[in-house]
């Protein structure tokens, strides 16, 4: 698994509220990503993070930001969470020449 | 838009059978082609990968073919077993600089090998 933990593993909210996702490695790797999936369209890149602090937007950045204040952890938050995001979010980092994914979070939103 | 079509959307092969998945890519500028296996519940796994300077690689069963020409490129598994049930994804992307880990995906395809 790469070090990567997500928390948490399955989450239920309410449409409008806040909602934050966590993601954590343990090997110190610079880039970081976060995917959501869902039938029909694979996965799809939100943001991604290059550096501590340094992020970017990816193909479907709309109703979420991330931050990265230590390497560590890549926090995706829904400022206002809406039906249209329940899905299932993934965690990526770069090694090497390759991109390894956690487990993924399973949030509903009600 | 970038994107990578994949199919079939699902696939039904028998044990000991060749299980052959497709994706065709637009952006000519795409120089990774990743493949990953997927079980229920887990995070998509690499599985193999090329570069568009081969036209071929293979890793025991598995087996990513590539046509630059036609923006093409596909998976094959041979003698497919019970234990290859799983969705597949195939992928595109780049290999260096800040791009790389930027992947865009394929529908996934769920294959099932029947004993």
């Amino acid at each position: 698994d790469a070090g990567i933990t997500q928390s948490p593993r399955h989450k239920v909210t309410e449409t409008g509220t806040p909602v934050t996702l966590r993601c954590h490695q343990t090997e110190n790797h610079r880039y970081m990503y976060w995917y959501r999936q869902d039938p029909g369209h694979g996965l799809r890149l939100i943001h991604y993070s290059y550096g501590v602090k340094d992020t970017d937007k990816g193909e479907v950045s709309d109703g979420y930001s991330v931050s990265r204040s230590k390497t560590e952890d890549f926090l995706l938050t829904l400022e206002s969470a809406t039906s249209s995001q329940t899905s299932v979010y993934f965690c990526a980092i770069r090694s090497l020449a390759e991109a390894f994914f956690g487990q993924g979070t399973r949030l509903t939103v009600v | 838009q970038q994107q990578v079509k994949q199919s079939p959307q699902s696939l039904i092969v028998q044990k000991g059978g060749i299980s052959i998945i497709n994706c065709a890519y637009e952006n000519t500028a795409f120089d990774y082609f990743p493949w990953y296996q997927q079980f229920p519940g887990k995070g998509p796994a690499l599985l193999i990968a090329i570069r568009p300077d081969v036209s071929e690689k293979k890793e025991g069963r598995f087996t990513i073919s590539f046509n630059k020409s036609a923006k093409q490129f596909s998976l094959h598994i041979m003698d497919s077993q019970p234990g290859d049930s799983a969705t597949y994804f195939c992928a595109a992307g780049n290999a260096g600089g800040t791009s790389y880990g930027k992947l865009t995906f394929g529908q996934g395809t769920i294959l099932t090998v029947h004993p």
